[in-house]
C-alpha cells in the first residue's frame, strides 16, 4: 500500500507570510494528489485536486505542485481564514490514502 | 446544493453494533460513488469504505475488513454503513462523502460526520 508522509506536522506563521507543506508519496502517484483544509469541528474541505487544480470558489492564494513522489501545497500569504489542518490525499479508484496532516498556526 | 447529512452515530460498547445513514440531496445520487471517511479524536482523516454508484462494488479498509458493510438505498438517496463487532479504535467522527465522476477515489463534497464512541 502506499503511505503519504507530510511535513511539517505542525507550522508556526504569522499573517502574510508565505507557507509551504510538503506531502511524499511512498512511490510515484502520477499527479492523483489532492489537498484539504479542516478547522476545528468542521468537515475538510477541497482545495486542490490532481496535484494543481484549484477547486472551484477557493481562493489563488493556495496553490499546488509536484509529480511522482514529492508535491507542495503552497499559501502565498497567509490570512486570518487559514489557519487550520491541512491534509493531503492520494486517490484513484481502488486507493484512498491521507497523510498525517499539518496544523497550521498562529505564531 | 449538494447535502450530506449523517445519522445514527452514539455510544455502544465494546463489541456491539451501529448503523450509520446518510440521506443524500441535490444531486442525482446514483450516478455517484460514495465513501465514509473517519477521524478519531484528535487524530487524522481515514478512509472506511467505498461504494460504486450503482452498488455493486465495494472496498473495505483492512481495519474494519469483515466487520463493516457498506450499502446504498438508490431509491431513497441514501447511504449506510452497519458497523459490527466494534472496538475501542472504532471510536470516532464518521463522514459521509462524495466521489466525484470524474476522479475515481476523489472526495469533493462532506457531510458535517456523526460521532461514533465505543466504551464500556
Amino acid at each position: 500500500d502506499i503511505q503519504m508522509t507530510q511535513s511539517p506536522s505542525t507550522l508556526s506563521a504569522s499573517v502574510g507570510d508565505r507557507v509551504t507543506i510538503t506531502c511524499r508519496a511512498s512511490q510515484s502517484i502520477s499527479s492523483w494528489l489532492a489537498w484539504f483544509q479542516q478547522k476545528p469541528g468542521k468537515a475538510p474541505k477541497l482545495l486542490i485536486y490532481k496535484t494543481s487544480s484549484l477547486e472551484s470558489g477557493v481562493p489563488s492564494r493556495f496553490s499546488g505542485s509536484g509529480s511522482g513522489t514529492e508535491f507542495t501545497l503552497t499559501i502565498s500569504s497567509l490570512q486570518p481564514d487559514d489557519f487550520a489542518t491541512y491534509y493531503c490525499q492520494y486517490y484513484n479508484s481502488y486507493s484512498r490514502t491521507f497523510g498525517q496532516g499539518t496544523k497550521v498556526e498562529i505564531k | 446544493e449538494v447535502q450530506l447529512v449523517e445519522s445514527g452515530g452514539g455510544l455502544v460498547q465494546p463489541g456491539g453494533s451501529l448503523r450509520l445513514s446518510c440521506a443524500a440531496s441535490g444531486f442525482t445520487f446514483g450516478d455517484y460513488a460514495m465513501t465514509w471517511v473517519r477521524q478519531a479524536p484528535g487524530k487524522g482523516l481515514e478512509w472506511v469504505s467505498y461504494i460504486s454508484g450503482g452498488g455493486n462494488t465495494k472496498y473495505y479498509a483492512d481495519s474494519v475488513k469483515g466487520r463493516f458493510t457498506i450499502s446504498r438505498g438508490n431509491a431513497y438517496n441514501s447511504l449506510y454503513l452497519q458497523m459490527n463487532s466494534l472496538r475501542a479504535e472504532d471510536t470516532a467522527v464518521y463522514y459521509c462523502a462524495r466521489e466525484s465522476l470524474t476522479f475515481g477515489g476523489l472526495i469533493v463534497n462532506w457531510g458535517q460526520g456523526t460521532l461514533v464512541a465505543v466504551s464500556s
